[in-house]
């Protein structure tokens, strides 16, 4: 298909893990992001990661990429309620236009 | 700090007025910025790819006519949403890229409310 899928909805526990998934099409897509939105607002860049490479980390998000099996994945250490958000994937399908999945709403409960 | 910057960040129009939303890129210049929309509880939806010096590139099923985009610089591109009606009601929101980067950032987003 066309899509970026994403589970969405996820539920943790603060000071747990959250793990948000996607999987998306293109293979070859040179970037793919994680953007957070808040109600009401814009989105904001997380983080990118370039396709060729596995993993990134930055501080408490660890990106993990499997080209093989077009997956993506966005692991927040310690979540905190500041954290509860709707989290897009999105990759960059040429000439950096990007295609969106629905979002995942994360709920971190206290 | 923000990158984008998005004006007005909500309006409300009456059906037949026209309304024109701006988008700056603050730190760097972009050739190239996107205008998306996004319908409640949705993903974002590319309306256009605007550019600068030169036309906009539309999505199938965007009209031209009726949502027009200008680059007038390297980090202005406005979107005017002419004779607005009530289901142009939407979340407007923009992007830019950052040249030689991955990185793409998004404005704050403009609340259009047409009654």
């Amino acid at each position: 298909g066309e899509d970026v899928e994403q589970s969405l909805f996820l539920s943790v526990r603060e000071g747990d893990s959250s793990v948000i998934n996607c999987t998306y099409t293109d293979s070859s897509s040179t970037y793919l992001y994680w953007y957070k939105q808040e109600p009401g607002a814009g989105l904001q860049l997380l983080t990118y990661i370039f396709s060729n490479m596995d993993m990134k980390q930055d501080q408490r998000l660890t990106v993990l990429l499997n080209k093989k099996d077009k997956h993506l994945s966005l692991r927040i250490a310690d979540t905190q309620t500041g954290d509860s958000a709707i989290y897009f994937c999105a990759e960059e399908r040429g000439y950096s236009t990007l295609t969106f999945g629905k979002g995942t709403m994360l709920l971190v409960s206290p | 700090g923000a990158v984008v910057s998005q004006h007005p960040s909500r309006v409300i129009c009456k059906s037949g007025t026209s309304v024109k939303i701006e988008c700056r890129s603050l730190d760097f210049q972009a050739t190239t910025m996107f205008w998306y929309r996004q319908f409640p509880k949705k993903s974002l939806m590319l309306m256009a790819t605007s550019n600068e010096g030169s036309k906009a590139t539309y999505e199938q099923g965007v009209e031209k006519d009726k949502f027009l985009i200008n680059h007038a610089s390297l980090t202005l591109s406005t979107l005017t949403v002419t004779s607005a009606h009530p289901e142009d009601s939407s979340f407007y929101i923009c992007s830019a890229p950052r040249q030689g980067t991955g990185e793409q950032y998004f404005g704050p987003g403009t609340r259009l409310t047409v009654t």
